[in-house]
């Protein structure tokens, strides 16, 4: 069975311009949340969507923003790239988005902003 | 304000030496997480512990859970190189409707030949 899979894997963008990550779930998974990780430090808590709304946000800017598809899918955005964000951002997949369900994840993708 | 703690930061143990990683959390969670990362490289993960007093073990590594210490620790026996990576514990939090993972600070193991 596959795992969930992002894309791209790797991303290099200029200060204040856009980008959008895309995720795929576990199939039958309807959850999906996302989290960054700067070098050296562990992953933050960002989104987290279900059924197509999003159910928890964490502590980042208005900047990100994500969606959810009606496959499950899900994309984040990020507007006005800051040197900061320069991150790998983790995409994870649950049965739901409550309860006792692990969350797996996927590769990542590898953001650098110059 | 959520912490969840780890300790030591980095760790750098001998092949064959036995060593604990302690992950500390200051609020009620029943569901804690210990995941692998290799440079470069997303979560892999290693345990699942649900409930107070839970131990699992997988080859040279052990975990286990004390709820109302809220304390996880990753004991690693007889350590060998492969085991070099970083090492994140992570609490689940239930906040209104949604569950996230709040993540340790990591510890970086390096095993010496």
């Amino acid at each position: 069975d596959a795992g969930v899979t992002q894309s791209p894997t790797h991303l290099i963008k200029t200060r204040g311009q856009h980008v959008t990550l895309r995720c795929s779930p576990i199939s039958g998974h309807k959850s999906v949340s996302w989290y960054q990780q700067v070098l050296g430090q562990g992953p933050q808590f960002i989104f987290q969507y279900y059924e197509k709304e999003e159910r928890g946000r964490g502590n980042f800017p208005d900047r990100f923003s994500a969606r959810q598809f009606p496959n499950y899918s899900s994309e984040l955005n990020v507007n006005a790239l800051l040197l900061g964000d320069s991150a790998l951002y983790l995409c994870a997949s649950s049965l739901s988005g409550q309860g006792a369900y692990e969350q797996y994840f996927g590769p990542g993708t590898r953001l650098t902003v110059t | 304000e959520l912490k969840v703690e780890q300790n030591p930061l980095f760790l750098s143990m001998q092949e064959g030496k036995n060593y604990t990683i302690y992950c500390n959390y200051s609020t009620t969670s029943d569901r804690l997480y210990w995941y692998r990362q290799d440079p470069g490289k997303s979560l892999e993960s290693l345990f699942v512990l649900l409930s107070n007093g839970a131990v699992k073990q997988e080859g040279r590594l052990m975990a286990s859970l004390d709820t109302k210490a809220r304390l996880s620790t990753l004991h690693i026996t007889a350590a060998v190189h492969d085991l070099s990576a970083t090492y994140f514990c992570a609490v689940d939090i239930k906040g209104g409707a949604t569950n996230k993972l709040i993540f340790g600070t990591g510890t970086l193991l390096a095993v010496q030949p």
